[in-house]
């Protein structure tokens, strides 16, 4: 089985400054990656995701992502963030060619302050 | 397109009583999940159907319950209500078996008085 540890529950920080939410997995075998955003009273919406090719993943908002197979992490950055990010993100993890049910991180509440 | 709909939005019920949350996928799709999502617990799976199928549940007890109708709306039932089942409940869809892309919609929050 696989499992995901998102590193940090709460992440302040300053609008049009540089962010970076951790995730680190554990599995055994391949994975597929992904993140997700919940803005409040809503639903998760994906960001990105990883399946193969590239290590480094652009998604929307301005969000990017890099698979780093040695170190079992999928840390999201964004260069510059917005009021409009506060938000919490969630970090998912699925094994490759098997189950097509995620294991999802405890979550990330990004909080941008003006 | 239209996204993934849940209804009731908000649902207030007592324990001891049962409910019923109702979710429509995105045109096309066969697939429905449903997860809990309690304070501070993240998400937790419950149940996948496919095709009108159950294809997986989680670590639930079977007073959870579900099925998934000819259009691929889904319906969950929680019987017999415990306090601890007030969250948000999620329903995501996907283009089924092969597909690892969840469309999530905008949930239903439970509330067990």
């Amino acid at each position: 089985a696989q499992s995901v540890t998102q590193l940090d529950s709460q992440v302040p920080v300053f609008e049009e400054a540089p962010v970076e939410l951790r995730c680190n997995y554990s599995s055994s075998v391949s994975v597929y990656l992904f993140w997700y955003v919940q803005y409040p009273n809503q639903g998760l919406q994906l960001l990105l995701k990883y399946l193969s090719g590239s290590t480094l993943v652009k998604g929307i908002n301005g969000f990017e992502a890099e698979f780093n197979k040695s170190q079992t992490s999928f840390h999201l950055r964004k260069p510059s963030v917005h009021i409009s990010d506060t938000a919490e993100y969630f970090c998912a993890v699925s094994r490759a060619g098997g189950s097509y049910i995620p294991t999802f991180g405890r979550g990330t509440s990004l909080i941008v302050h003006p | 397109e239209a996204g993934v709909t849940q209804s009731p939005t908000h649902l207030i019920k007592t324990r001891g009583q049962q409910a019923t949350l109702r979710c429509s996928p995105i045109s096309g799709h066969t697939s429905v999940y449903w997860y809990q999502q309690a304070l501070g617990l993240g998400l937790q799976f419950l149940l996948w159907y496919d095709e009108g199928e159950e294809r997986n549940r989680g670590n639930f007890p079977p007073r959870f319950s579900g099925r998934q109708f000819p259009n691929y709306s889904s319906e969950l039932n929680v019987n017999a209500l415990e306090l601890e089942d007030s969250a948000l409940y999620l329903c995501a869809s996907s283009l089924g078996q092969g597909t690892y892309e969840q469309y999530f919609g905008p949930g239903t929050r439970l509330t067990v008085t």
